[in-house]
């Protein structure tokens, strides 16, 4: 079973504060997400990753970046997080074929106070 | 732009039918249709494929009208594990994997 791990279930953190949020995948897959989910507006698209070292933006990039140094380890930073970035955070990675499933991981509930 | 799903929130009986509409308003090359259940990861259903390939579960059955860019979900005899909300995820750039998710479909499945 291919296995998307998130650095933490639930977090806590003040305005200003830089936050790390990590993500692994053990399937050697090629591409990988971040996601926030809000009720009502489902899931959008953060950054993704197509290999190594590569990112492009997705819907909302604003206030995020990435980093991808290893194949299995995609992070987002929150480089001064703001109450509005309060939201659930969810990880996800597919094969080289898009036409494939996106395997999410159990997400992370960041609070911003 | 965000795909539109329909209904919002629909409550079956176990054994019921249901579908789930998801509309665009642009192009779409596919369409991704998954589930999460409260407190869990989306988990994947069905891909289809411009074109007519589909690729998922074979107990769930969904349809692909490219020229109407819609898809529907269908759930014949609802049991109590389909409860959960449903999301369909629409890529119109050409097999690029970004994909944009609509509003999402609370389902409940009563005893």
């Amino acid at each position: 079973d291919v296995k998307v791990t998130q650095s933490s279930r639930y977090l806590v953190k003040r305005t200003g504060e830089k936050v790390f949020l990590e993500c692994v995948q053990d399937m050697d897959h090629e591409n990988m997400f971040w996601y926030r989910q809000d009720p009502g507006l489902g899931l959008r698209l953060i950054y993704f990753s197509y290999d190594v070292k590569m990112k492009e933006k997705g819907d909302i990039p604003e206030g995020y970046s990435v980093s991808r140094e290893k194949k299995e380890r995609f992070s987002l930073i929150l480089e001064s997080a703001s109450t509005n970035q309060t939201s659930m955070y969810l990880c996800a990675s597919a094969d080289s074929d898009f036409s494939y499933e996106q395997y999410f991981g159990p997400g992370t509930r960041l609070t911003v106070t | 732009q965000q795909p539109v799903q329909s209904p919002q929130a629909v409550i079956l009986r176990e054994g019921e039918d249901a579908v789930i509409n998801c509309s665009s308003s642009k192009a779409l090359y596919s369409v991704h249709w998954y589930r999460q259940k409260h407190g869990e990861a989306p988990v994947f259903l069905m891909i289809l494929l411009k074109g007519g390939e589909q690729k998922g579960h074979e107990k769930i059955s969904a349809s692909f009208n490219e020229k109407k860019q819609q898809s529907s979900l269908y759930l014949t005899a609802s049991q109590l594990s389909y409860s959960g909300t449903y999301f369909c995820g629409t890529d119109g750039s050409g097999n690029t994997g970004k994909l944009i998710f609509g509003q999402g479909t609370t389902l409940q499945v009563k005893p």
